[in-house]
Order: C-alpha cells, then structure tokens, then sequence
C-alpha cells in the first residue's frame, strides 16, 4: 500500500511554462485535496474533489485546473507559470464521509522563476 | 473566512520537558485534526477528536476537543529529539466535503 503518491518531487519552471502535478492514490479514497504550503504559513487549499467526475474550488485556485477521470488520479495543471506559485505543493485524500483524516503525499517543491 | 489561530508559533525546549500548544477559532468546527510535518515531508496525522470535550492519547500526546468545539490543544509529554517538526492543528466544519482549515503551525525545537 503507497498511499499518496506524487510526481516529480522537485521541479523549476521559467515564467510562463506549463505542467502537471501529477497525483495517485491507492487507498480506493473518494475524496482528492490540493494544497500549496509558502513558507512559515499554513497549508491552503486549492481544489478538491468528491469523487470521480467531480471538482470544485478551495481558497486559492486561481492559475491552476484540475481533472479527476478515475478514483486513483487527481493531477494538478499550472498553465502560465508565475514566480507567485512557486510553493510546495500538497495532495492530500480522504475516505467517502470525508469527515476529517486526509492523508497527505510527501509533496513537490515547484520554484518558478 | 474562517480562520485559525495556533500557538505558540515557535519552541525551544531541554529534552524531557513537556509541551503544550492550541488552536482557537472563531467559528465551531465538528472534528479537530494534529498533524506534523518534518522537513521535507507531508503532514502525518497524529490525532483525531471528533466529539466536543473529547480526550485522546497516541503514545506521549494528549489531544483534546474544547467544548465550545471552537478550540483545541495538544500536549507532549517527556520530549525527545524527534519530536522536532512543525505541528499543525486543522479544523473541519462538516457539510460533507471534508474540506479543512490548517492553522499557521507550531515549530518545536528539542535540545538533547
């Protein structure tokens, strides 16, 4: 059993370059999180998801997109870069109540610049 | 929004020593989360409170819900070396979409 699992760890961008985050879960979890963590601050919730099929917005979603085709996958799209997403990027999964209990992917560290 | 507010922001504590730290909010929250980060990590989940006035113990910690269900505080008993990390408390309302709300951490430090 892996749990969350997330590619690449660590990755540089140039402004306005493009790329997925890409996350997996083997724990059959209905509920998908993205988070981005800046330093000496809190995590923040990008998008979520309830199950397959399904997306929605949390606190922070502007320059990201999001798709969830199958249970397991929930990638994260950065289409133009900016030096303000550079962050350490979290996803996170839950079971179906979705009452609490994420668990969290060991992360990637983006730096955009 | 809502928000939560931990603190300390920061210890530094002698190995051995106890420590405490909380998380209080403005609005009411039906489960309490601990987690803690190491460097270079994710988040681990430590404890789960899913009752007002609930009390839960994992080894060295002690949890507890508040309960006006608007705060809550972790305490570790006899620190050790590896307790260094960053502690986060989350908050989660409910309504079934599982959506948490993180507090701004507390960095412990334990000096053997």
């Amino acid at each position: 059993n892996a749990g969350v699992t997330q590619t690449p760890k660590f990755r540089i961008l140039k402004i306005g370059q493009s790329m997925t985050l890409q996350c997996a879960q083997d724990m059959n979890h209905n509920y998908m999180y993205w988070y981005r963590q800046d330093p000496g601050m809190g995590l923040k919730l990008i998008y979520y998801s309830v199950g397959a099929g399904i997306t929605d917005k949390g606190e922070v979603p502007n320059g990201y997109n999001v798709s969830r085709s199958t249970t397991e996958d929930f990638p994260l799209r950065l289409e133009l870069a900016a030096p303000s997403q550079t962050s350490v990027y979290f996803c996170a999964s839950s079971q179906g109540t979705g009452e609490g209990e994420q668990y969290f992917g060991p992360g990637t560290r983006l730096t955009v610049t | 929004g809502q928000q939560l507010n931990q603190s300390p922001q920061s210890m530094f504590i002698q190995e051995g020593e106890d420590v405490s730290m909380n998380c209080t909010s403005s609005s009411i929250f039906n489960t309490w989360l601990w987690y803690k980060q190491d460097p270079g990590e994710g988040p681990v989940l430590l404890i789960a409170l899913y009752k007002a006035g609930e009390l839960t113990s994992n080894g060295r910690l002690t949890a507890q819900f508040g309960i006006t269900r608007k705060d809550s505080f972790l305490n570790i008993s006899a620190s050790i070396p590896s307790d260094v990390g960053i502690y986060f408390c989350a908050g989660a309302g409910g309504r079934h979409t599982g959506k948490l709300i993180f507090g701004q951490g507390t960095t412990l430090q334990v000096k053997p």
